[in-house]
């Protein structure tokens, strides 16, 4: 069965710091990752996407994040945080669910707080 | 990427009464989801609405609690029935895009159930 999981539950940096926010994955067959934002308030918003290629995504906001099959991960990260990255961060694994249909599995988030 | 607009944004609802969460998307798409997150917690599937044919809900949920109407392939609608305290979350829609390699979510519906 497929599954994600992101072992911090919360994540402190600096601000102008670097920072990474951490997420492995367990799925059949090649896997198709994403990472999305949630800020107070408001629905998912799409960062990055892994489907096949350069290990190394790059996405929104000067978000990147770096797939690494030996170690199943897909870690985000940001060379620079600002006070604005502060939000859940969600890492997803798309799996086939039958009938022609996929459906993304969730990690649990990870909370970012860049401190100024 | 498609735009969701979900409505309502918020409700709060007496136990016992229902509440219909509308997603309308701005372009024809296959594949609708509803998911819940509750509070503090990961977005769980609740299920899968293809326009033409039954939804597919997930373990745990079922149609008599959440029914889905997928009228065409812009709309849908979840209703929560017969609210309890433990409903209160948020409720999200998206739809995949892309050949089904990106998805979209709408701005939510959090509802709180008194």
């Amino acid at each position: 069965a497929q599954s994600v999981a992101q072992p911090e539950d919360q994540v402190n940096v600096a601000e102008g710091n670097p920072l990474t926010v951490k997420c492995t994955y367990s799925v059949s067959g090649n896997p198709y990752l994403f990472w999305y934002v949630q800020y107070p308030n408001r629905g998912l918003q799409f960062l990055l996407k892994y489907i096949t290629g350069d290990n190394l995504v790059k996405g929104s906001y000067g978000f990147e994040a770096e797939f690494n099959k030996s170690q199943t991960s897909f870690h985000l990260k940001k060379p620079s945080a600002l006070v604005s990255d502060s939000a859940l961060y969600f890492c997803a694994v798309r799996h086939y669910s039958g009938a022609g249909s996929y459906q993304l599995t969730f990690g649990k988030g990870t909370k970012l707080s860049v401190i100024p | 990427s498609a735009v969701i607009s979900q409505k309502p944004s918020r409700d709060i609802c007496q136990r016992g009464t229902s509440l219909t969460i509308q997603c309308q998307v701005d372009s024809q798409v296959t594949m609708m989801f509803w998911y819940r997150q509750q509070p503090g917690q990961s977005l769980t599937l609740i299920a899968t609405a293809n326009q033409g044919s039954e939804a597919t809900y997930e373990s745990g949920f079922v149609i008599d609690k959440f029914p889905i109407s997928r009228p065409n392939l812009t709309f849908s609608t979840l209703t929560v029935s017969n609210m309890s305290p433990e409903d209160s979350s948020i409720y999200l829609c998206s739809v995949a895009r892309d050949g089904a390699y990106g998805y979209t979510f709408g701005s939510g519906t959090r509802l709180t159930v008194v």
